[in-house]
């Protein structure tokens, strides 16, 4: 079974604060994703990468930044923290682009206050 | 922008009944379909895959593909109170330059009455 890992289950951050959130996948997948969800947004996608050292911006990349390393780490940084990026951060990976579903992290419950 | 399209519910159904989840998406090329659960406050899990028209059946659920209609089902054949959840459909389609994007809806909430 694909196993990706979130660093935290519940953070709690103040504003203006770098906040790390790091995720780690141990199937070899090539793509890693950073989500967030919330109630009635659905989920919205910030960053994906394809390859290491590679990053592409998604729907909503303002006020944030990531990082891929190595192939089975990526990192997601909130600069610095705003209580409007209050939120459920989920980290995913899968196989291959196209065809190949997401494997979702248990996600991290960020509070910034 | 590419739409993929649920009715919100919730939809309420009895235990032991067929629950029938809809999504319907915008983009004529999509290739690749699926259904995710997520429980409240956890994080979504793949319940099914489905990239060909027709039934795809895996234990109790059954997903269904109709390209032409571009329209995709998830059905729960005797549903249970552990099926409660909010059911997310998500549809990948090309982007152009080799890169695919896939789009989830925004999700069904379930729920079965004992």
């Amino acid at each position: 079974d694909v196993k990706v890992t979130q660093s935290s289950r519940y953070l709690v951050k103040r504003t203006g604060e770098k906040v790390f959130l790091e995720c780690v996948q141990d199937m070899d997948h090539e793509n890693m994703f950073w989500y967030r969800q919330d109630p009635g947004l659905g989920l919205r996608l910030i960053y994906f990468s394809y390859d290491v050292k590679m990053k592409e911006k998604g729907d909503i990349p303002e006020g944030y930044s990531v990082s891929r390393e190595k192939k089975e780490r990526f990192s997601l940084i909130l600069e610095s923290a705003s209580t409007n990026q209050t939120s459920m951060y989920l980290c995913a990976s899968s196989l291959t682009q196209g065809d190949s579903p997401l494997h979702f992290g248990n996600g991290t419950r960020l509070t910034v206050t | 922008q590419k739409e993929v399209e649920q009715n919100s519910g919730p939809l309420s159904v009895p235990e032991g009944a067929i629950a029938s989840l809809n999504c319907t998406y915008s983009d004529r090329g999509s290739q690749s379909f699926f259904w995710y659960r997520q429980y409240s406050g956890k994080s979504p899990e793949l319940i099914m895959s489905i990239y060909s028209n027709g039934d795809k059946e895996d234990g109790r659920f059954t997903a269904q593909l109709n390209k032409a209609s571009q329209y995709v089902s998830l059905l729960i054949r005797d549903s249970q109170p552990s099926d409660s959840a909010t059911y997310l459909c998500a549809v990948t389609e090309y982007s152009g330059a080799g890169s695919y994007q896939l789009t989830f809806g925004k999700g069904t909430k379930l729920s079965v009455i004992p």
